[in-house]
């Protein structure tokens, strides 16, 4: 069965530091990796995915995430944070060897403090 | 604009008073799907529809059904709420059940039930 990890409730990092929110995973096959990102009172928002290809994938608002399948960890990061980056970060994974199903991580709360 | 949408987004119900919370996408989308979100436990999957007439149960799917008679809708009803089901309920949709793509999310419906 497929699971996913974000092992930090919660990080904080000062504004214009790099930030890291980490996931790992667990599937039979080669997964697909999402990374999601949802501000207070609004629906998740889709950031990146890793598919196939290069491991390293750039998304939106300046993330980017690095597949390592030998350590089965797809962790999020950006080069330097932003107060507004304060929300919480889910990570997915889809297993295509079993279907379509979306399995989420618990979430990440991310404080970008000034 | 591409979008999913639910209705109502705040609900405050009593026991047992039958509610139907309304999803709608307009992106011609197969695959559609309904999750709870809990503090602590993340994104739990309710239901889940591969296409017209075809649904399936998630992770969580006590106390709810839910039905597909169109493609774009996939409303989530509630026969006889109770205490527990109080949450954040969000509707998903995706391409179908053999893409790569992102899941899309609704703004939420937080349900409250007395």
């Amino acid at each position: 069965a497929q699971s996913v990890a974000q092992p930090e409730d919660q990080v904080n990092v000062a504004e214009g530091n790099p930030l890291t929110v980490k996931c790992t995973y667990s599937v039979s096959g080669n997964p697909y990796l999402f990374w999601y990102v949802q501000y207070p009172n609004r629906g998740l928002q889709f950031l990146l995915k890793y598919i196939t290809g290069d491991n390293l994938v750039k998304g939106s608002y300046g993330f980017e995430a690095e597949f390592n399948k030998s350590q089965t960890s797809f962790h999020l990061k950006k080069p330097s944070a932003l107060v507004s980056d304060s929300a919480l970060y889910f990570c997915a994974v889809r297993d295509p060897y079993y279907g379509q199903n979306f399995v989420f991580g618990p979430g990440t709360r991310l404080s970008v403090l000034p | 604009e591409a979008q999913v949408t639910q209705n109502p987004r705040y609900l405050i119900t009593v026991t047992g008073k039958k509610l139907t919370v309304t999803c709608s996408q307009n992106m011609n989308h197969e695959y559609m799907s309904w999750y709870r979100q809990d503090p602590g436990l993340g994104l739990r999957q309710i239901y889940y529809s591969m296409n017209v007439e075809v649904t399936d149960k998630g992770d969580v799917p006590e106390g709810y059904k839910v039905s597909r008679k169109e493609k774009r809708n996939f409303p989530l009803i509630l026969e006889s709420p109770s205490p527990n089901q109080t949450s954040l309920y969000f509707c998903a949709s995706c391409q179908d059940k053999v893409s790569t793509g992102e899941l899309f999310f609704g703004e939420g419906s937080r349900l409250t039930v007395l």
